[in-house]
């Protein structure tokens, strides 16, 4: 079974440019959620989707959106990017109810 | 409101000693707590999971934890350290509340192996 993809892998953009990150579940899985990690503040929740309806958000300014479509599939969006945006994006689906999460390889963006 | 708190952001240990993570949880329900790794440009990989079930829970690589309610802790423990276990630990609290959930991390634990 394959596990969660998430495109690109890596990704450099300059300040004021917008960026999309792609996620795609573990078939099956409904929830993704989206996590920013970086060395000041760790792991921090962005948001989830489940059935393409944005169920829980974390503490991020409205520049951080995304979607899920009907395949379970999920982008993320930042726009006006800012040097303090430069992070590991990790995206990670599961069943749902207490399910565990699981992880892709994360989306590596440095904003230059 | 969830929260955890690894104790030690670096840890070394010989191969073949006893490996010993902490982490303590604060939650205002019944907390669900799992625990993850990540090794280098790689994602996290979950270890291992408790969910009200047996306190004592056994995971991967084998790695294992005890919930304590009392001590509110969660620690993760392996007898024998391998050199492929060098990695970042995250230990995380998540609660259902009906309406989905989402995971608090800590800070992690970065373990190192000696020979």
């Amino acid at each position: 079974k394959a596990g969660v993809t998430q495109t690109p892998r890596y990704l450099i953009k300059t300040r004021g440019q917008q960026v999309t990150l792609s996620c795609s579940p573990i078939s099956g899985h409904r929830s993704v959620s989206w996590y920013q990690q970086t060395p000041g503040q760790g792991l921090q929740f962005l948001f989830e989707y489940f059935s393409e309806t944005q169920r829980n958000k974390g503490n991020f300014p409205g520049r951080f959106s995304g979607r899920q479509f009907s395949n379970s599939r999920s982008e993320m969006n930042v726009s006006t990017l800012e040097l303090g945006d430069s992070a590991l994006y990790l995206c990670a689906s599961r069943l749902d109810g207490n399910q565990p999460q699981h992880f892709g390889d994360g989306t590596r963006l440095s904003i230059l | 409101a969830q929260s955890v708190t690894q104790l030690g952001s670096h840890v070394s240990v010989s191969e073949g000693a006893l490996v010993l993570l902490r982490c303590n949880y604060s939650s205002s329900v019944p907390p669900y707590l799992f625990w993850y790794v990540q090794y280098p440009n790689q994602g996290l990989q979950l270890l291992l999971k408790y969910t009200s079930a047996a306190t004592l829970v056994k995971g991967i690589n084998g790695f294992e934890a005890e919930f304590k309610k009392s001590e509110t802790s969660f620690h993760l423990t392996k007898p024998s350290a391998h050199m492929s276990d060098a990695a970042e630990y995250f230990c995380a609290v998540s609660a259902f509340t009906g309406g989905g959930n989402k995971l608090t991390f800590g800070t992690g634990t970065q373990l190192k192996v000696e020979l």
